[in-house]
This record gives structure tokens, sequence and C-alpha cells, in this order.
């Protein structure tokens, strides 16, 4: 069965603070993809990042970065120096390659993040 | 175009009402999803299109429920005889083939009373 979990429901940080949001998924499939998006309060779900199962390699894009661990089934963001505008809520999702090869995403519940001054 | 469109963006009917939303995907995007978002969850798959194809369809999605996408190119969801439970964000989403990102809509935010 696939799931994702994120288990911080909501985090308070202040201005400047670096800040890591949990994910750990589950799935039967040897090849998938896995994803952040952000959800401002505008509603619009941001893609921030998409990694295969394939490539472990950390990635980092200006303040963000990412934790792809295959052993633990993780795949963590970390914002660092965070910002009032990084205030949202963050998910993380999993695609499977499986025989129907949809694409849809299997979304965790979302971390809110606020970022205070 | 610049992204994905929905309309509206918010709908209030009263129960037992039909309802229909748009989506227009990115041009070209040849798959299109639609996705439901009650308040503190995350967002849940309802329905795939691949081109003018309804290829999957989540158990989430009631006979209630409607959604077509003529010649690949705009959707439709309709939901008939809606109840307060339908109370949700509908949110649209298109992506080219393969499992590359997909880009979201706005959404429509339904609520019914």
């Amino acid at each position: 069965a696939q799931k994702v979990t994120q288990a911080q429901t909501e985090i308070s940080v202040v201005e400047k603070e670096d800040v890591t949001l949990d994910c750990v998924y589950e799935t039967r499939d040897t090849t998938y993809y896995l994803f952040w998006y952000k959800q401002p309060p505008s509603g619009e779900l941001v893609f921030l990042i998409r990694r295969n199962s394939f490539d472990e390699q950390n990635e980092i894009s200006g303040r963000y970065s990412w934790n792809f661990q295959k052993s633990t089934s993780s795949f963590n963001f970390t914002i660092t120096a965070s910002q009032v505008v990084d205030s949202a809520v963050y998910f993380c999702a999993l695609s499977e390659r499986s025989s129907s090869n949809t694409g849809k995403l299997i979304f965790g519940q979302g971390t809110t993040l606020q970022v205070k001054p | 175009d610049t992204g994905v469109s929905q309309d509206p963006r918010h709908k209030i009917t009263k129960r037992g009402q039909n309802v229909t939303f748009r989506c227009d995907p990115i041009s070209e995007h040849n798959r299109l999803y639609w996705y439901r978002q009650t308040l503190g969850q995350g967002p849940e798959f309802l329905t795939y299109f691949q081109n003018e194809a309804q290829l999957e369809k989540s158990r989430l999605l009631s006979d209630r429920f409607s959604a077509e996408r003529p010649k690949g190119s705009f959707s439709t969801l309709e939901i008939q005889r809606t109840e307060q439970g339908d109370s949700a964000m509908y949110l649209c989403a298109s992506s080219t083939l393969g499992n590359t990102e997909a880009f979201f809509g706005q959404g429509t935010r339904l609520t019914v009373v």
C-alpha cells in the first residue's frame, strides 16, 4: 500500500531560524517519484522539487535543501534562514510508476509552517 | 498561457443542487487530474485523463460525480445532488506524459449549505 506521512502538523519558528519538515513514505514499487509542494494562503499548490527513487543525491536550491534516504524511506525538506514569506502549508507527495503509470500523486496531510518576524 | 486555470474560484450552492466546475490545463499537457482537498488534509486523487480518455477513477468518485474532457482540452467536473460532505476545494492539475511535475490551478472552493 502506498502512503505518505507528515508527522508534524504545525511548526512555528522565528525568522532566520532553520526548519526541517519531515516526510516518510511507503511503497512497494521499486520505481517511484517524490515531490514537495507549497500551498500558500491563496490555495494554489506550487511545485518545489521532484526526485526519482534511483537518485539519492541531496539537493540544494537557494535556502531550500532536500535529504532523500531510501534506507529510512524519508524525504525531508529543510529551509535555511527562514523568512516570513515561507509561511505556508507544505505537502510531501509520492507517485508510483505502477502498471497504470498515471502519474497520480499521493499526498501527506501537510505541515503548516508559520514563520514569525 | 501561464498556468492551469479553474472556474469558478468559489461556489456556494444549496444541498441537492447540481454544480459544474471547469479546468483549463496548460496547453499541450496530455494529462489532467482532479483532486479534492478538505480542510486540514492533503489533496486526494479523484480522476485522471490522458488526452480525452478518462483512464482512472478513485473510489471517492461516487456516481453523483462525473468528469469529462472533450477533445482533450479543458475538463469539467459535475456534482449532482450535492451534499454537505461535498464541501471542499476541488483542484485541477496538468502535466506532460511521464511522471513529471504536475502544475495545479488555484482550485474551486465549494460550499454546500
